[in-house]
């Protein structure tokens, strides 16, 4: 079956270090791949996404995503986090085989000041 | 522009009862989709409707139902309530757009305890 994996669900890091989540995907077919973030007491928002073309996706605040398709993998990254970038990460993607966005099970980003 | 809103934001419910949440997309959006965020797991998806008609289930029972109104706003219905029913239920919306690659956006979100 189709599933979305985020290995790592909680993530505690110092300020000014870099991020690197982790996303893995089942499909061998076309998906359309997002990042969404939930700030603390907010609704879920995208970050960024891929749907084709450059591997190497740019979203808001600095975060960036790279697409490689021979590891089914859509991993996040940001060079320097910041405390404000507590939130909790989620992975998602659009399989064209079912038509369902099909999501990850999460990442708690904490950043100690 | 106003986002998703979904009402109410909390409901307390026992076992047996039946509930409906409702969902007002973003003004222009004709797809919505709904969300079961249980503790601890990622967003389950549960139905997307578009153009008044259901396009997509995911793997629930019966008993989680829903319909969209010809303003594209929706109800979920959930019947014969479980404990585990007890989670954040999302709504989404978004344009249609070749097939739901289009970025979802999300309401608040109702918490649903069952007692």
């Amino acid at each position: 079956a189709q599933s979305v994996s985020q290995h790592n669900h909680h993530v505690i890091l110092s300020e000014a270090a870099s991020l690197e989540l982790g996303c893995n995907y089942s499909y061998g077919g076309t998906v359309n791949l997002f990042w969404y973030v939930q700030y603390p007491g907010q609704h879920l928002q995208l970050l960024l996404k891929y749907f084709s073309g450059d591997p190497l996706v740019k979203g808001i605040k600095g975060f960036e995503a790279e697409f490689i398709k021979s590891k089914f993998s859509f991993n996040l990254r940001k060079p320097s986090v910041q405390w404000s970038d507590t939130a909790e990460y989620f992975c998602a993607a659009f399989m064209d085989s079912n038509y369902q966005l099909i999501w990850g099970a999460g990442t708690k980003l904490i950043i100690k000041p | 522009e106003a986002g998703v809103t979904q009402s109410p934001t909390h409901l307390i419910k026992t076992r047996g009862q039946q509930v409906t949440l409702r969902c007002s997309p973003i003004s222009g959006h004709t797809s919505v989709y709904w969300y079961q965020q249980a503790l601890g797991l990622g967003l389950q998806f549960l139905l997307w409707y578009d153009e008044g008609e259901e396009r997509n289930r995911g793997n629930f029972p019966p008993r989680f139902s829903g319909r969209q109104f010809p303003n594209y706003s929706s109800e979920l219905n959930v019947n014969a309530l479980e404990l585990e029913d007890s989670a954040l239920y999302l709504c989404a919306s978004s344009p249609w757009v070749t097939g739901g690659n289009q970025p979802q956006h999300f309401g608040d979100g109702t918490r649903l305890s069952i007692l």
